[in-house]
């Protein structure tokens, strides 16, 4: 079946312009997840979402950052007035369950890059 | 909060050795630890994990081991092969706290 999708696949914005990220998780997954992985570092875990509940925003590293899910699908991640340091990919993964222990599905990142 | 170290951060064998990746976590209630791989402009994929209630797993070439009482947990390639060149990622979680933290990765190049 289709895996996690996100668009675009890569995306060049000038510095304070805002952005928009898509992901697509995998059908009747519940749980969603954004991360952010700069050149050579981790997965810097950035929110979570699992069903209708509210979001887990605690990974955000500012208030340009924001995210939501609509319809318990797809969600969107929002950096406004971006700045040279938030270039990096962001990932997003999506697993059955909001346990914590069940296999994260990820999608292929967006990479952006501010100029 | 959990924190998660990883070590080498790079690793360079020749095909056919062994590989060798350690990862080590500070909180004991984590009960599930992941090992993910990304190849070069690839998303994470899992390749293996294992919980808290086994001391050791493996799947053909990989195995990763697991030692509650220290703290840590290792994953080993046997027999490497120039497709095992990646970024791999452990990580560790709590059952019911829904978000794993994950090690900076360790680049293992295999020389054919």
């Amino acid at each position: 079946g289709a895996g996690v999708s996100q668009s675009p696949s890569n995306k060049v914005t000038e510095k304070g312009k805002d952005v928009e990220l898509r992901c697509d998780p995998i059908s009747g997954h519940t749980a969603l997840y954004w991360y952010r992985q700069s050149l050579g570092q981790g997965l810097e875990f950035l929110i979570y979402f699992q069903g209708n509940s509210a979001p887990d925003k605690s990974g955000l590293p500012s208030d340009r950052f924001s995210a939501e899910r609509t319809g318990g699908s797809v969600s969107t991640l929002t950096i406004q007035r971006t700045q040279q340091e938030d270039s990096a990919v962001y990932l997003c993964a999506s697993s059955t369950s909001g346990t914590g222990t069940n296999e994260q599905f990820f999608g292929p990142g967006t990479r952006l890059t501010v100029l | 909060g959990e924190n998660v170290e990883q070590h080498p951060s790079t690793l360079s064998v020749q095909e056919g050795d062994s590989a060798v990746i350690k990862c080590t976590y500070s909180d004991s209630a984590s009960n599930y630890f992941p090992w993910y791989k990304q190849e070069l402009g690839k998303r994470p994929q899992l390749i293996i994990d294992i919980r808290s209630n086994v001391g050791e797993k493996k799947d053909q070439r990989i195995a990763v081991t697991l030692n509650k009482t220290a703290k840590h947990f290792s994953l080993h390639i046997t027999e490497t092969q120039p497709e095992d060149s990646a970024v791999y990622f452990c990580a560790a979680s709590i059952g019911g706290s829904y978000i794993p933290t994950f090690g900076r990765g360790t680049s293992l190049i295999v020389h054919p």
